[in-house]
């Protein structure tokens, strides 16, 4: 089946520095979602993307599809502590099911 | 993750006995998936069903698990004769029948520990 990796495993970063994390595959992906997750919660949709070579922006985070369709990076800038989290991608390809496949995520801390 | 809801929070079970858990998925949504989160790792997809229907139960292991999604009320996941190795966190997202990924919403999940 496929899989994500995700790099880096964890980060530990001075709060208002940017921050860069990506993911790989060896399939080929026809979605890319990035998500993050607080502890004792269920993960929370930050960013979608649908087309390969898309670059989206929600905020202070930036997306982008990779035009392989086997990468995406995710981009943090000026971070505050609330980024505080693990942020984890997942592709999907297209059909009916819809399930997702995850990376194993990256463990953000955000040092005052 | 406002609407997906999942009980319990927290479950905890000796070993051999049976787990339910439960999911309601958001209002209008008729699609649900089961997903296991093992500490410190990403989340295995597991099981996807509509309403009465089972679509796709690849990810599944073959004995002990079960799912439904009936007419009325909510999906559940069900372990029979739990063992040490399924404690972990049972997520469910719902999806309404059509549209894109941006409606994959979340539950808060539940935790199970089998002691």
């Amino acid at each position: 089946g496929q899989q994500l990796n995700q790099s880096p495993q964890s980060m530990f970063i001075q709060e208002g520095e940017d921050v860069s994390m990506n993911c790989t595959s060896s399939s080929i992906f026809n979605t890319w979602l990035w998500y993050k997750q607080d502890p004792g919660e269920g993960p929370v949709l930050l960013i979608a993307l649908y087309k390969a070579g898309e670059l989206t922006s929600n905020g202070r985070l930036t997306a982008q599809f990779g035009i392989t369709r086997k990468d995406s990076f995710l981009n943090i800038s000026a971070s505050i502590p609330s980024d505080v989290g693990i942020y984890f991608c997942a592709g999907s390809l297209s059909g009916s099911a819809r399930q997702l496949t995850f990376g194993s995520g990256t463990q953000l801390t955000v040092l005052p | 993750n406002a609407g997906v809801m999942q009980n319990p929070r927290h479950l905890v079970r000796r070993r051999g006995q049976e787990a339910r858990l439960r999911c309601s998925p958001m209002k209008g949504h008729s699609h649900v998936y089961w997903y296991r989160q093992l500490p410190e790792e990403g989340l295995k997809f597991m099981v996807y069903l509509q309403k009465e229907n089972i679509i796709d139960e690849s990810g599944m292991p073959k004995e002990r698990f079960s799912a439904e999604f009936p007419k009325e009320g909510p999906s559940i996941l069900r372990i029979q004769q739990v063992v040490r190795g399924d404690s972990a966190a049972y997520f469910c997202a719902s999806l309404p029948g059509q549209g894109s990924l941006y409606g994959y919403t979340f539950g808060s999940g539940t935790r199970l520990t089998v002691v």
